[in-house]
C-alpha cells in the first residue's frame, strides 16, 4: 500500500514569488491535513479537507490556500512568499471518518526555501 | 486552550539505557486523544500510539512503553534498551474532539542514543 506522497521534495522560491505543493493520500484516504514544520513555531496546523471540502483551519494568513480535486488529491498555495514562510510543509491523510480517533499517516513533506 | 509541553529538548544516552519522554498536555474537553509521533531524519512523521482520553491503561509495544495519568495531565513514553536507530525527534500531541480535527503537537524532543 503506497503512503502519502508529497511532490515536490525541495524548492527553492524567492520573496514575492508564489509556490504550490502537491499531496497524494493513501488510497481510500478521504482526508487530508496540512501542517508548517519550522525551528521556531514547531509543527503548526494549516488546513484539513474532506470529501473536497475544507472541514477546519489553522491560524494563518489568506496567503496560504488549499484545495482538494474529487479524488482526494490536495494541493496547498503559498502566495506572495515571505523569508519567514521557509519551512517543512506536512501532508498527512486519514480515512476521515471518525474526527477525533483517526490516525494521520504523513508524507516525507515538501522542503521549502525561501530567498 | 489546547497545549503540549515536551520539557526535554534534547536526550543523550549511550546505547542500553532506558529513557523516558516527558509530556504534558492541557485541556477543558473531557474527550481527547493523544499521540506519539517519531520523526527520524528524513523528516516523515511515524505513528507510534494513540490513546484516548477514556483508556488509562498503559501499554507495552517490543522495547516502547507509555504511561498515561489523567490525575497528571501526563502520557510519558519510555524506550528500554535504547538502540541507535531509536535517535530521531520524537512528538507528542494532542486532538481534543471539540477543538475540531486539528493535532497540537508539542515541541518534542530530540533523542541521541550513540553506541
Amino acid at each position: 500500500k503506497a503512503g502519502v506522497t508529497q511532490t515536490p521534495r525541495y524548492l527553492i522560491k524567492t520573496r514575492g514569488q508564489q509556490v504550490t505543493l502537491s499531496c497524494s493520500p493513501i488510497s481510500g484516504h478521504r482526508s487530508v491535513s496540512w501542517y508548517q514544520q519550522t525551528p521556531g513555531q514547531g509543527l503548526q496546523f494549516l488546513f484539513e479537507y474532506f470529501s473536497e471540502t475544507q472541514r477546519n483551519k489553522g491560524n494563518f494568513p489568506g496567503r496560504f490556500s488549499g484545495r482538494q480535486f474529487s479524488n482526494s488529491r490536495s494541493e496547498m498555495n503559498v502566495s506572495t512568499l515571505e523569508l519567514g514562510d521557509s519551512a517543512l510543509y506536512l501532508c498527512a491523510s486519514s480515512s476521515g471518518q471518525s474526527a477525533g480517533a483517526n490516525v494521520l499517516t504523513f508524507g516525507a513533506g515538501s522542503r521549502l526555501t525561501v530567498l | 486552550a489546547q497545549k503540549v509541553t515536551q520539557a526535554q529538548t534534547e536526550i543523550s544516552v549511550v546505547e542500553k539505557e532506558d529513557v523516558t519522554l516527558d509530556c504534558v498536555y492541557e485541556t477543558r474537553d473531557t474527550t481527547y486523544y493523544l499521540f506519539w509521533y517519531k520523526q527520524p531524519p528524513s523528516g516523515e512523521l511515524v505513528f507510534l500510539i494513540r490513546r484516548n482520553s477514556f483508556d488509562e491503561q498503559n501499554e507495552i509495544s517490543g522495547r516502547y512503553s507509555w504511561n498515561f495519568q489523567k490525575s497528571t495531565s501526563s502520557f510519558n513514553f519510555t524506550i528500554t534498551a535504547s538502540q541507535v536507530v531509536d535517535s530521531a525527534v520524537y512528538f507528542c500531541a494532542l486532538k481534543a474532539v471539540q477543538a475540531g480535527t486539528a493535532l497540537i503537537f508539542g515541541k518534542g524532543t530530540t533523542l541521541s542514543v550513540s553506541s
